[in-house]
């Protein structure tokens, strides 16, 4: 079965920090993909990124970047920089790849960014 | 532009009714897809669809039931509502193929009391 694990309940970091949000995942598939999904305060789900399994090179957008490591199973999740609109619950997800496209979601990790 | 939107957003219910939650989208998506999030579960699979007609049970389908009569709806049905299912729904929806993001709606609150 599959799963996703987010170790950090909650962090909370001072505005222009660097904060890393750990994801590990589990599965038997040989090919998948991973997510990255933001809630805001307001409650929607905004989607960040979506990486193939295939292809493990770290991604950079902005203030943010992502580390695939899929030799330890891990899917990171970097804010550089920190400020406060990035507060929000930050949800790593997995799903197959095909007609399923379930997605699996972490348990969230809050990030508060004070000021 | 298109949108996926849902009804009501705020619900308050007791326990034993029938309560029906509305998924509409303006993407032609064929998946469409319902989930409850709970604290310290992330979000939980409820039901998926294919298409028309089409309706699978995900991770956690006990007590509620879909139905898909058109591209555009899936409406969530808690058939006898339990103070268990008080959470807030989302909806979700996403094209054939291998793309896999799936865009979701703004989602329902609901209660049972």
């Amino acid at each position: 079965a599959q799963k996703v694990t987010q170790a950090q309940t909650e962090i909370s970091v001072v505005e222009k920090e660097d904060v890393t949000l750990d994801c590990v995942y589990e599965t038997r598939d040989t090919t998948y993909y991973l997510f990255w999904y933001k809630q805001p305060p307001s409650g929607e789900l905004v989607f960040l990124i979506r990486r193939n399994s295939f292809d493990e090179q770290n991604e950079i957008s902005g203030r943010y970047s992502w580390n695939f490591q899929k030799s330890t199973s891990s899917f990171n999740f970097t804010i550089t920089a920190s400020q406060v609109v990035d507060s929000a619950v930050y949800f790593c997800a997995l799903s197959e790849i095909g007609r399923a496209q379930k997605l699996v979601f972490g348990q969230g990790t809050r990030l508060t960014i004070n000021p | 532009d298109a949108e996926i939107t849902q009804s009501p957003r705020h619900k308050i219910t007791e326990t034993g009714r029938q309560v029906t939650l509305a998924c509409h989208q303006t993407w032609n998506h064929n998946n469409m897809f319902w989930y409850r999030q709970d604290l310290g579960h992330g979000l939980r699979l409820i039901h998926y669809s294919y298409g028309v007609q089409d309706t699978n049970k995900g991770e956690v389908s006990d007590g509620y039931s879909v139905s898909r009569s058109n591209t555009e709806d899936l409406p969530l049905t808690l058939e006898s509502a339990a103070s268990s299912q008080t959470s807030v729904y989302f909806c979700a929806s996403s094209r054939e193929g291998l793309a896999g993001e799936q865009f979701f709606g703004p989602g329902t609150r609901l209660t049972v009391l």
